[in-house]
């Protein structure tokens, strides 16, 4: 079964406005990641937080984990149209392997 | 290679059939994960190998399912006698050390289909 869940599952919005994805996990971690998938293909890593940290920038992208909350919420701002994409958070759950969510589907119009 | 290879990208076998699907992961990368992914959800793990060593092989489904990597390097996921619940993407991933804390690059995927 899948470490958590992510909301909303599905948002549209149009090119220009900003887009927040939710995530909630079960167990403890070391860190927390955040994947994108386009359409047919296979996953591309976005952006990694670890446990000790609550923020973390990379260009367009801005993530946010609160472990007492079992929670991270990523926001790309300024979005385009080549944002549209499926996004998934995962987790370690102290272990080797990822455990992803259930993801969000994001719709960008131009 | 430059990224993680699999093959072949589609897949259909009729129910019963015996199928394998490979992965290439990037090159001098020590761990490879299987990961099984249903229509509109999240991959869930399958299996993963540091070297040619099976650490965990936890969320294979059934005994139907096996995968081995002998040299360390190129993965096969054998799936036997198929049904129709196997039908997924199989994506493939491979992480330069293999710890919880690394990036994972992903394959395209296998898409099988079982009728």
């Amino acid at each position: 079964s899948q470490q958590g869940e992510e909301d909303p599952q599905a948002l549209s919005i149009q090119e220009g406005e900003n887009a927040t994805m939710n995530c909630s996990y079960k167990t403890s971690i070391n860190n927390l990641q955040w994947y994108r998938q386009n359409s047919g293909r296979g996953l591309v890593h976005l952006i990694l937080i670890r446990s000790n940290e609550r923020e973390k920038h990379s260009g367009r992208l801005r993530v946010t984990l609160d472990t007492s909350k079992k929670s991270s919420s990523l926001l790309i701002t300024a979005s385009r149209a080549a944002d549209t994409a499926s996004y998934f958070c995962a987790t370690d759950g102290n272990t080797d392997k990822l455990i992803f969510g259930t993801g969000t589907r994001l719709q960008v119009f131009p | 290679g430059a990224g993680v290879s699999q093959s072949p990208r589609y897949k259909v076998a009729k129910r019963g059939q015996d199928v394998a699907l490979r992965c290439d992961p990037i090159s001098g990368h020590v761990s490879l994960f299987w990961y099984q992914q249903a229509l509109g959800q999240g991959p869930e793990f399958l299996t993963y190998f540091q070297n040619e060593a099976q650490l965990d092989k936890s969320g294979l489904p059934s005994d139907r399912f096996f995968a081995e990597r002998p040299e360390g390097s190129v993965s096969t996921l054998k799936i036997q006698r198929t049904q129709q619940e196997d039908s997924a993407v199989y994506l493939c991933a491979s992480s330069l050390e293999g710890t919880g804390s690394d990036i994972q690059y992903f394959g395209a995927g296998t898409r099988l289909s079982v009728l």
